[in-house]
């Protein structure tokens, strides 16, 4: 089946850093990608769209200059934690999409703690 | 009030039962997925279905349109079934966004 891959899994670092994840497709080339954030407990929330070539559609509420996406190829999607904060620790999440009447296929998530 | 809402929100069962979750949606949908996040966060697309019934391994999943509401069943539970399910729906106006419901804890004992 489908398979994407992210990376890191776990990040922890100071404040102030800059975190880069990365998400690819590993044997399909995806449309779309998604990013989402998801607290403890709580459902995922989607933080912005992006297609391949173009600039990433972000969410109401969600920075577009603290959370910069890159998506370089229909296989690889990055999300840039740019200046971390405590506040952005989160689990982080993409899923990638072929189109019309498929699944999304999603990552494994990176947990990012800020300190 | 949620546009995918799941019911119960937490189900403990023991090892052998018969497990059904529930999922109601109040919008127009094109598609619904049922999906599996792992205790390390990972998610696996169990099921994606537009209409009628889908069967894979001990998981059934089926959708009524007409009642907006689909069900995931687990037969012959195990404790490797616990996880969060998550049922999600492509809306008809969203198009590529999934509408998420809050998920269910399956909790299941040897």
């Amino acid at each position: 089946g489908a398979v994407v891959s992210q990376h890191p899994s776990r990040v922890i670092c100071k404040s102030g850093t800059s975190v880069k994840i990365e998400c690819r497709s590993l044997d399909f080339q995806a449309t779309t990608m998604f990013w989402y954030r998801q607290f403890p407990k709580q459902s995922l929330m989607l933080m912005a769209t992006s297609n391949e070539g173009s600039k990433a559609t972000y969410e109401q509420g969600v920075e577009k200059d603290k959370f910069l996406i890159n998506h370089a190829s229909l296989t690889l999607s990055t999300l840039t934690v740019t200046s971390a904060h405590p506040e952005d620790s989160s689990f982080y999440i993409c899923s990638a999409w072929t189109g019309s009447h498929q699944p999304q296929h999603f990552g494994d998530g990176t947990r990012l703690s800020i300190l | 009030k949620n546009e995918v809402e799941q019911s119960p929100q937490n189900l403990t069962a023991q090892e052998g039962e018969f497990i059904t979750i529930n999922c109601s949606y109040s919008v127009g949908i094109s598609a619904l997925h049922w999906l599996q996040q792992h205790p390390g966060g990972g998610i696996v697309s169990l099921f994606m279905l537009s209409s009628g019934k889908k069967k894979h391994g001990r998981l059934i999943a089926t959708i009524n349109i007409q009642e907006k509401h689909s069900s995931l069943h687990i037969t012959a539970s195990h404790p490797r079934d616990s996880a969060v399910y998550i049922c999600a729906v492509f809306s008809e106006t969203s198009g590529s966004r999934l509408t998420f419901g809050e998920g269910t804890q399956l909790t299941v004992n040897p």
